[in-house]
């Protein structure tokens, strides 16, 4: 089976712009989680979809948003960048089940805002 | 405030020596997860510890959750460069906070294995 990918690997943006993240799960997984991790404070929750509908949020600003299409396949928008979105964008599927879902990540796309 | 603790921070040992990692919860835990994570990268899945007083073993790693399910430790065995990496904790806070699953990590700890 293929594991998660993610597109692109490294993306470089200016203050202002925005920017769409891509994830394609593991055939057959129904939910996708995004993170974001950083030096100061680690790897943190963005949100979750399953079935195309957001099902977690964690506690980021409205500017980052995602969706999730009818094949699973996930994106993320972070919009009106800031230098402090500068991270590594991880994505993570499951099957979506309540307990307990092992999360398989990807790769991770890595943004530099300047 | 952060959840999870991880320690140590950081652990540098000499190739062959045994060395332990643990992660610590103010709350129960109802679902550990152990990864790794080679610096930039993705997290490579180790193993998962539902039940207090779990124990897994993979090749020369050995995770065990207490029987509280408050802390869990991560012990390799005869440590060899390719353990190099980041290891870290995520707990699923799901039934702390309702809804679906939910994982929060501690902050990682950097090992580092010299030959």
């Amino acid at each position: 089976k293929a594991g998660v990918t993610q597109t692109p690997r490294y993306l470089i943006k200016t203050r202002g712009q925005q920017v769409t993240l891509s994830c394609s799960p593991i055939s057959g997984h129904r939910s996708v989680s995004w993170y974001q991790q950083t030096p100061g404070q680690g790897l943190q929750f963005l949100f979750e979809y399953f079935s195309e509908t957001q099902r977690n949020k964690g506690n980021f600003p409205g500017r980052f948003s995602g969706r999730q299409f009818s094949n699973s396949r996930s994106e993320m928008n972070v919009s009106t960048l800031e230098l402090g979105d500068s991270a590594l964008y991880l994505c993570a599927s499951s099957s979506g089940r309540l307990s307990p879902d092992t999360q398989y990540f990807g790769p991770g796309t890595r943004l530099t805002v300047l | 405030s952060q959840e999870l603790e991880q320690s140590p921070q950081s652990l540098i040992v000499q190739e062959g020596k045994n060395l332990t990692i643990n992660c610590t919860s103010s709350k129960t835990l109802y679902g550990l997860y152990w990864y790794k994570q080679k610096y930039g990268e993705g997290l490579i899945f180790l193993m998962m510890l539902q039940k207090g007083g779990e124990e897994k073993s993979h090749e020369k790693i050995t995770a065990k959750l207490d029987e509280k399910k408050q802390q869990s430790s991560l012990h390799i065995t005869a440590s060899q460069p390719s353990h190099a990496g980041i290891y870290l904790c995520g707990a699923d806070m799901r039934a702390a906070q309702g809804g679906s699953e939910k994982l929060v990590f501690g902050k990682g700890t950097k090992l580092t294995v010299n030959p």
